[in-house]
């Protein structure tokens, strides 16, 4: 089982609409948890962290995670052509230094 | 200047050839990571560096080897590398404790011969 599973997609969205992207984990030790977003050939950036239950939501962009069905998700409202990448989600276990990361879900944005 | 700054960007180098990547960080970070990117797959953590000294090695092959002098440069040394090597290989930093993200350099694309 991977240690962090997502839909590699593409996803398709018009801009403008929502787009939500989601993410699983298998361990339930996970503490921390991370949306990067990755554009074709750049490394991946910090757009999101979240650390307990709930919603977090930064400009247009929400995070959502639930402990309980191990699962984190990232919502892009007023979704652009710029948002057009990779996003990747990562976990963060109980050792501190241990971040797992899915393999990624591709948004497409038509204008 | 940039947080985390890999150098070179990209690389050529054949089979027999022995090269390094070179990361530094600016982010006052004292743990280092090298991962590596292939095509279609997850990110594989490398090796984990806290406080200079090597916290994780995940099974990697010996023709890579890392080296911490401090706790702001990371080298990865390459020696005798095969063609599935190729990849795009990312330098990372964080702050030791838990919760912290890790930020990471542009990568370098490596190419094997």
């Amino acid at each position: 089982q991977k240690e962090v599973e997502q839909n590699s997609g593409p996803l398709s969205v018009p801009e403008g609409a929502i787009a939500s992207l989601n993410c699983t984990y298998s361990d339930r030790g996970s503490q921390s948890f991370f949306w990067y977003r990755q554009y074709s050939g750049k490394s991946p950036e910090l757009i999101m962290s979240i650390y307990s239950n709930g919603d977090k939501e930064d400009g247009r962009f929400t995070a959502q995670l639930n402990k309980a069905s191990q699962y984190v998700s990232l919502l892009i409202r007023d979704s652009q052509p710029s948002d057009s990448a990779t996003y990747l989600c990562a976990v963060n276990r109980d050792n501190f230094n241990k971040f797992y990361f899915g393999s990624g879900t591709k948004l497409n944005v038509k204008p | 200047e940039t947080g985390v700054t890999q150098t070179p960007r990209h690389l050529v180098m054949g089979m027999t050839n022995k090269k390094s990547l070179k990361c530094e960080q600016h982010l006052g970070h004292n743990a280092m990571y090298w991962y590596k990117q292939s095509a279609k797959k997850p990110l594989e953590l490398m090796f984990v560096y806290s406080l200079e000294e090597r916290v994780e090695n995940n099974s990697v092959p010996s023709r890579f080897s890392p080296e911490c002098p401090n706790s702001s440069h990371l080298f990865l040394h390459l020696h005798t590398l095969q063609p599935e090597d190729s990849a795009l290989y990312l330098c990372a930093s964080s702050q030791d404790r838990v919760s912290i993200a890790i930020f990471f350099g542009q990568g370098t694309r490596l190419t094997v011969v």
